[in-house]
């Protein structure tokens, strides 16, 4: 399958800070890319989609000013989460889709807000 | 509105046996059914997928069985093994491009 990777894997920033998460896909180019936030034991909960060269469509209850979804080719998107809270500490995952169905996952980054 | 149940919530099987894992889903315009594995603190992997035009689809170990008619699918796994301890996640979408609707998730558990 293809390879999407993300950095940093782990992220640990003080409260009123701000975090930028990067997502490539490293063997195709992904058209459409996804940003996911996972609570420990719970599904994927879609924040936006992006596609590359437009603004990002979020999702009912994201703020848009606080996740700054960038997408700027079609093997990068990034994800900067601002004046970062410790309710924004979660596991954020990004997916990239080509031209077919098949969505492929990064690794995840841990981000901890202390 | 949930699109996509899952169930169970957890399954515990022994080494050797069939885990079943299922989903159901509300949208008729529905097309593409994956399934995803995440281990802990790791991102999901795409395990197998159906489109609708088949009823069942098989690789190696890992076969889904789908029922369009009842809007209903289903992950097997043979000789399931401990290495398969992991959350398993069905999914769904309309069309290529908008993202996948995810069921609640299973964690099985395969004892030895």
């Amino acid at each position: 399958g293809a390879v999407v990777s993300q950095h940093p894997s782990w992220v640990i920033c003080k409260s009123g800070t701000s975090v930028k998460i990067e997502c490539r896909s490293l063997d195709f180019q992904a058209t459409t890319m996804f940003w996911y936030r996972q609570f420990p034991k719970q599904s994927l909960m879609l924040m936006a989609t992006s596609n590359e060269g437009s603004k990002a469509t979020y999702e009912q209850g994201v703020e848009k000013d606080k996740f700054l979804i960038n997408h700027a080719s079609l093997t990068l998107s990034t994800l900067t989460v601002t004046s970062a809270h410790p309710e924004d500490s979660s596991f954020y995952i990004c997916s990239a889709g080509g031209d077919g169905y098949e969505q492929y996952f990064g690794p995840g980054t841990r981000l901890t807000v202390t | 509105q949930q699109q996509v149940k899952q169930s169970p919530q957890s399954l515990i099987v022994q080494k050797g046996g069939i885990s079943i894992i299922n989903c159901a889903y509300e949208n008729t315009a529905f097309d593409y059914f994956p399934w995803y594995q995440q281990f802990p603190g790791k991102g999901p992997a795409l395990l197998i997928a159906i489109r609708p035009d088949v009823s069942e689809k098989k690789e190696g170990r890992f076969t889904i069985s789908f029922n369009k008619s009842a809007k209903q699918f289903s992950l097997h796994i043979m000789d399931s093994q401990p290495g398969d301890s992991a959350t398993y996640f069905c999914a769904a979408r309309d069309q290529a491009g908008t993202a996948l609707i995810f069921g609640k998730g299973t964690t099985l558990s395969v004892s030895s």
